[in-house]
């Protein structure tokens, strides 16, 4: 069965500091994968995809992530992170053809000053 | 252009009563998903409909919930009876349809149900 692990719940990082996001998945192939940002009181938004190809894609907001076929791994970072990335961030893995995602439980990001 | 809308924002409800959710999606996507997250669990699928048929509706929890998309344009998520462990939020999702398109799914903002 297809699953997606985010080990970490929460994590706190101070501002201007690196972030680096874990997520690994278990698929019979390379699926698409995504991350997916919730700001408090909004809604879920896209960060950044990847279908094939490249396998470091750049996002929104300054974010990139790194597809690791060997590592099943699809973690995020952003080098310098501002107070408004404070969010929870999910990782989803889906099947080509416009099927179901699989998400992650999420991780809680909080920004010290 | 509009992002996926949904309706309403919030809603309390009783134990037993009935509820029902709309979904908007983004003008001209043939895909329509529906997703749920009850509190400190993980995003779970619902169902997907492709235009107004019903593609997959393995994650449907059981025959309380009734979902539909008339004419393929927006879709309504009916509970009833709602019951306490249908508290969460209520996610829609839209992606283009048709060979070679975006296979991206953009998400609403969701509609946070409470059940007392």
């Amino acid at each position: 069965a297809q699953s997606v692990t985010q080990p970490d719940i929460h994590i706190t990082v101070s501002e201007g500091a690196s972030l680096e996001l874990r997520c690994n998945y278990s698929y019979g192939a390379t699926p698409y994968l995504f991350w997916y940002v919730q700001s408090p009181g909004q809604g879920l938004q896209l960060l950044l995809k990847y279908f094939s190809g490249d396998t470091l894609v750049q996002g929104i907001k300054g974010f990139e992530a790194e597809f690791k076929r060997s590592q099943s791994s699809f973690n995020l970072r952003k080098p310098s992170v501002h107070w408004s990335d404070a969010a929870e961030y999910f990782c989803a893995v889906g099947p080509p053809g416009f099927q179901k995602l699989v998400f992650g439980t999420g991780t809680r990001l909080l920004v010290s000053p | 252009e509009a992002g996926v809308t949904q309706f309403p924002s919030h809603s309390v409800i009783e134990k037993g009563q009935t509820v029902t959710l709309r979904c908007d999606p983004i003008s001209g996507h043939d895909n329509l998903y529906w997703y749920r997250r009850v509190m400190g669990k993980e995003i779970k699928f619902l169902l997907h409909f492709v235009k107004e048929s019903k593609q997959d509706e393995s994650g449907m929890p059981n025959n309380r919930f009734l979902a539909e998309r008339t004419g393929g344009t927006y879709s309504t998520l009916k509970v009833q009876p709602a019951e306490l462990e249908d508290s969460g939020v209520y996610f829609c999702a839209s992606s283009q349809g048709g060979q070679g398109r975006q296979e991206t799914q953009y998400f609403g903002p969701g509609t946070r149900l409470l059940v007392l």
